[in-house]
């Protein structure tokens, strides 16, 4: 089974920093296999990235994914109010099919 | 734009099965998506429970395999999952989802349903 390790665990920034999401997956992995959600309290993981850089259907942006192999990004370019949330990264492989990393939360410093 | 709402009993008790029904709306079940559960427990991360195709197949994690089914009516527009033996260690908030129509993602999520195994 393939693990999916996030860091930092936390990252504490303030509304217009840059934020730097890390997803290390165990063992190289495809691109194609790799999405990003973010998650709110009370609400549904709302899709942001699949395919590792492309952008879900409405995000804005400032959000961004990139990376191959095991390591991968997600960038949240000028940080709005709204984004303080818990984000997590997703992998599509067989046995389970999808499995997602711990999470980062991305809180109001 | 499609829609989930999941419904099902907020409490379980321990040893009991834990049944939940996912409608869906603004879409056909027979679209040829995937329709998965996800949950994620009190303080915890997301856990995928297992995905179902509108003609029945199945795959679940393995994990949980043994004591979850994950079943479709087609006629209804909805899918279910029930999981057995529960303990409090099933206590969620558990999703339905379908895949992103890209694939090898998570699309569209219904709201969540909390789920307290407790007698």
């Amino acid at each position: 089974e393939i693990v999916l390790t996030q860091s930092p665990g936390t990252l504490s920034l303030s509304p217009g920093e840059r934020a730097t999401l890390s997803c290390r997956a165990s063992q190289s992995v495809n691109s194609r296999d790799v999405a990003w959600y973010q998650k709110k309290p009370g609400q549904a993981p709302r899709l942001l990235i699949y395919g590792a850089s492309s952008r879900a259907t409405g995000i804005p942006d400032r959000f961004s994914g990139s990376g191959s192999g095991t390591d991968f990004t997600l960038t949240i370019g000028r940080l709005e109010p709204e984004d303080f949330a818990v984000y997590y990264c997703q992998l599509y492989v067989r046995s389970p099919l999808y499995t997602f990393g711990q999470g980062t939360k991305v809180e109001i410093k | 734009q499609v829609q989930l709402q999941e419904s099902g009993p907020g409490l379980v008790k321990p040893s009991g099965t834990l049944s939940l029904t996912c409608a869906v709306s603004g879409g056909s079940i027979n679209s040829g998506n995937w329709w998965s559960w996800v949950r994620q427990p009190p303080g915890k991360g997301l856990e995928w429970i297992g995905e179902i195709y509108h003609s029945g197949r199945t795959n679940y994690n393995p994990s949980l395999k043994s004591r979850v089914t994950i079943s479709v009516d087609n006629s209804k527009n909805q899918f279910s999952l029930k999981l057995s033996s529960v303990t409090a260690a099933d206590t969620a908030v558990y999703y339905c989802a379908r895949e992103a129509s890209s694939g090898y993602s998570l699309g569209y999520w219904g709201q969540g349903t909390l789920v307290t195994v407790s007698s």
